[in-house]
């Protein structure tokens, strides 16, 4: 496997289920990110790791929660969402992340995982 | 306050023909950097090119060529002789150097070229 890899690539759940996104990277990078993509509205970042620490995490509902136990995978638990909680939910994950120190290092993306909220 | 602007939300061409996507950007940071991502029907997004704010240079890639000009803030992206497989939503996006873990997107504009 190369790149960003997201499983899975496609979710429906209920309200009330308890599911798991997972992300993972192979390209030695120390930084990972999860965005949500809905219709018609920018990506929007949700949590940064940098080095398997929250650095960012942009103002998200608790129902929301990440989890990064080592640099190379991300995980996004989800519990409760809502119906407008459906939308693409990607992945990225960069060489070093707010460490380098004013610059920005490239991110790359995952495929992403489309969520279905019933 | 950073903002990118994709005004173009769906363009449409016939293969061969040359297209530009706009981008115009804000920013009070006077180091930032600039991207352009591609985003075919499977969802990944696709590293296209970075830019930092001080290298004005344009950039030439194959097909694909890009035009920064800091005097109107804007960071435009054009596709020589479009192909089907161009087909796609494309994002232009910005990060300052405050604050390097956030990207900031567009809207996206969505390319569609016909045969």
């Amino acid at each position: 496997e190369t790149g960003v890899t997201q499983t899975p690539r496609h979710l429906v759940m209920g309200m009330t289920n308890k599911k798991s996104l997972k992300c993972e990277q192979h390209l030695g990078h120390n930084a990972m990110y999860w965005y949500k993509q809905s219709a018609k509205k920018p990506l929007e970042l949700m949590f940064v790791y940098s080095l398997e620490e929250r650095v960012e995490n942009n103002s998200v509902p608790s129902r929301f929660s990440p989890e990064c136990p080592n640099s190379s995978h991300l995980f996004l638990h989800l519990h409760t969402l809502q119906p407008e909680d459906s939308a693409l939910y990607l992945c990225a994950s960069s060489q070093d992340g707010g460490l380098a120190g004013g610059v920005t290092d490239t991110q790359y993306f995952g495929p992403g995982t489309r969520l279905t909220v019933l | 306050a950073q903002k990118v602007t994709q005004a173009q939300t769906e363009i449409s061409v016939v293969e061969k023909e040359d297209v530009t996507l706009d981008c115009v950007y804000e920013t009070r940071d006077t180091t930032y950097y600039l991207f352009w991502y591609k985003q075919p029907p499977s969802g990944e997004l696709v590293f296209l090119i970075r830019r930092n704010s001080f290298d004005e240079q344009n950039e030439i890639s194959g097909r694909y060529s890009w035009n920064f000009q800091k005097s109107t803030s804007s960071f435009n992206f054009t596709i020589t002789a479009s192909q089907v497989v161009d087909s796609a939503v494309y994002f232009c996006a910005l990060s300052e150097a405050e604050d390097t873990d956030k990207l900031i997107f567009g809207t996206g504009t969505r390319l569609q070229v016909f045969p």
